[in-house]
């Protein structure tokens, strides 16, 4: 079946440091592919997306592309800040319409100032 | 402002009793779903509905219930046959109008065992 693996955390970092969470999926077709944020005590923000092959989604300095070559979607900022801190998850959604969105366990980063 | 609505943030148990928490959207998504978080984990589905009067099981729906009688609101009950209900608790909504689309969440209601 469909699946989504990214790497365990936690992930510990300094400010200003280069972040890269990796993100790989397994589906039988072309997916959509999203990462979401969770801060503290609160539900899931949608970060980015892309919806096919080759395609770049950013947001708030983050970027990740979708590789069908090597079915990654691997999540990176050039500087992190201490406000980046919180969970990261990757996800994934079939075209079919009755399809769920599977998630990634999730990556906790920490960055200290 | 669109979006999803949980209440309450915090709520309590107490043995034996059941406790229904609420989720509103205000988006018109056609689907709802409600997961529960543990500690350090992720995400697991516990019932999802598609359209209303409609709803079906996700991967650990024992000892829950839902309902689905308005397109704006996907209640969920944790029955005192959950042994074990202490979690965070999201609610989500998706548009199946139009595929490929992200879910949006509620900011989650907390729940624990007195």
């Amino acid at each position: 079946g469909n699946s989504v693996t990214q790497m365990e955390g936690p992930v510990t970092l300094s400010e200003e440091a280069f972040l890269t969470i990796n993100c790989t999926y397994t589906a039988t077709g072309y997916p959509s592919l999203f990462w979401y944020v969770q801060y503290p005590g609160e539900g899931l923000q949608l970060l980015l997306k892309a919806t096919k092959a080759d395609d770049k989604g950013s947001n708030k300095g983050f970027e990740a592309t979708y590789r069908k070559e090597t079915t990654s979607f691997h999540l990176e900022k050039g500087s992190v800040q201490v406000s980046d801190s919180a969970v990261y998850f990757c996800a994934l959604v079939m075209g079919n319409r009755d399809d769920k969105i599977i998630f990634g366990k999730g990556t906790r980063l920490h960055i200290l100032p | 402002d669109g979006g999803i609505t949980q209440s309450p943030k915090y709520l309590f148990r107490k043995e034996g009793q059941n406790v229904t928490l609420s989720c509103e959207q205000n988006l018109n998504h056609d689907a709802m779903y409600w997961y529960r978080q543990d500690p350090g984990q992720g995400l697991r589905l516990i019932y999802y509905s598609q359209i209303v009067n409609d709803f079906q099981k996700g991967d650990i729906a024992e000892g829950y219930s839902v309902s689905r009688e308005k397109k704006e609101s996907f209640p969920l009950t944790v029955t005192s046959a959950q042994k074990n209900p202490t979690a965070f608790y999201l609610c989500a909504s998706s548009d199946r109008g139009l595929s490929n689309q992200p879910q949006h969440f509620g900011d989650g209601t907390r729940l624990s065992i007195l």
